[in-house]
C-alpha cells in the first residue's frame, strides 16, 4: 500500500527566504507526482505535475524535483512571499488510478 | 475556461438524513473523482467515475455512493448521515482515459456539517 509522508508538517519563515518542502513515498512504481496548494477551507490548486519519466518541473518561483528510485520529491520555493502562506500537498499516482496524498506542509511566510 | 464547480458550498444536515452533492467538471474532462478531507484523516479517496462508469472505489462504507451523467457531471450521495461524515468534500476532474499522466483540477469543495 502506497504511503506518502511530507516533512516538515509545519514551517514558519520570514519573507524572502528560499524554502524546500519534502515528500517521500514508499512505492516507486508511480506514473506521476503532483504538488498542490490549499488555502484554508478551500479546494486544491495544482502547482506542478511531474511525470515518472521526468526529473523536474518549473513554474515561476516554484521548482519540483522527482527521484523515483529513492521515493522522494522536493518542492523548492524561491524568494518566499506572504501570499505563499498555505498548505502544500503532494500526491502520487500509481497504476491503480487512485492518487495517494500526503498530510501536507503548513507554510506561514511572515512579513 | 470555467473551472470545476461544486454545489452547494455549505450544507448542514441532521444525523440520519441523506445528502446529495454535485460536481461539474471542466469542459472536455471525462474523469471525476471525489475525496473526503478531515483534520484527522487528511484527504481520502472516495471514488472515481469515467464515462459514466465507476472505475475505482476507496475504502468507504456503502452509504457513500455516486454517479456520473452523460455530460460528465457527477453527484455524490451519502445516506444515513453520521456525525463523523462532517468534512470538506472535494471533487477533482481530469481528462482521464487510458492515459494516467493527466493533471487533476479541484473544485472549491462542499463543507458538510452533520449535527
Amino acid at each position: 500500500k502506497q504511503e506518502v509522508t511530507q516533512i516538515p508538517a509545519a514551517l514558519s519563515v520570514p519573507e524572502g527566504e528560499n524554502l524546500v518542502l519534502n515528500c517521500s513515498f514508499t512505492d516507486s512504481a508511480i506514473y506521476n507526482l503532483q504538488w498542490f496548494r490549499q488555502d484554508p477551507g478551500k479546494g486544491l490548486t495544482s502547482l506542478l505535475l511531474i511525470q515518472s519519466s521526468q526529473r523536474e518541473q518549473t513554474s515561476g518561483r516554484l521548482n519540483a524535483s522527482l527521484d523515483k528510485s529513492s521515493g522522494r520529491s522536493t518542492l523548492y520555493i524561491a524568494a518566499s512571499q506572504p501570499g505563499d502562506s498555505a498548505t502544500y500537498l503532494c500526491a502520487v499516482q500509481g497504476g491503480s488510478y487512485i492518487p495517494t496524498f500526503g498530510r501536507g506542509t503548513s507554510l506561514i511566510v511572515h512579513p | 475556461k470555467a473551472g470545476v464547480t461544486q454545489t452547494p458550498r455549505y450544507l448542514i444536515k441532521t444525523r440520519g438524513q441523506q445528502v446529495t452533492l454535485s460536481c461539474s467538471p471542466i469542459s472536455g474532462h471525462r474523469s471525476v473523482s471525489w475525496y473526503q478531507q478531515t483534520p484527522g484523516q487528511g484527504l481520502q479517496f472516495l471514488f472515481e467515475y469515467f464515462s459514466e462508469t465507476q472505475r475505482n472505489k476507496g475504502n468507504f462504507p456503502g452509504r457513500f455512493s455516486g454517479r456520473q451523467f452523460s455530460n460528465s457531471r457527477s453527484e455524490m450521495n451519502v445516506s444515513t448521515l453520521e456525525l463523523g461524515d462532517s468534512a470538506l468534500y472535494l471533487c477533482a476532474s481530469s481528462r482521464g482515459g487510458a492515459q494516467l499522466n493527466t493533471e487533476a483540477f479541484f473544485g472549491q469543495g462542499t463543507r458538510l456539517t452533520v449535527v
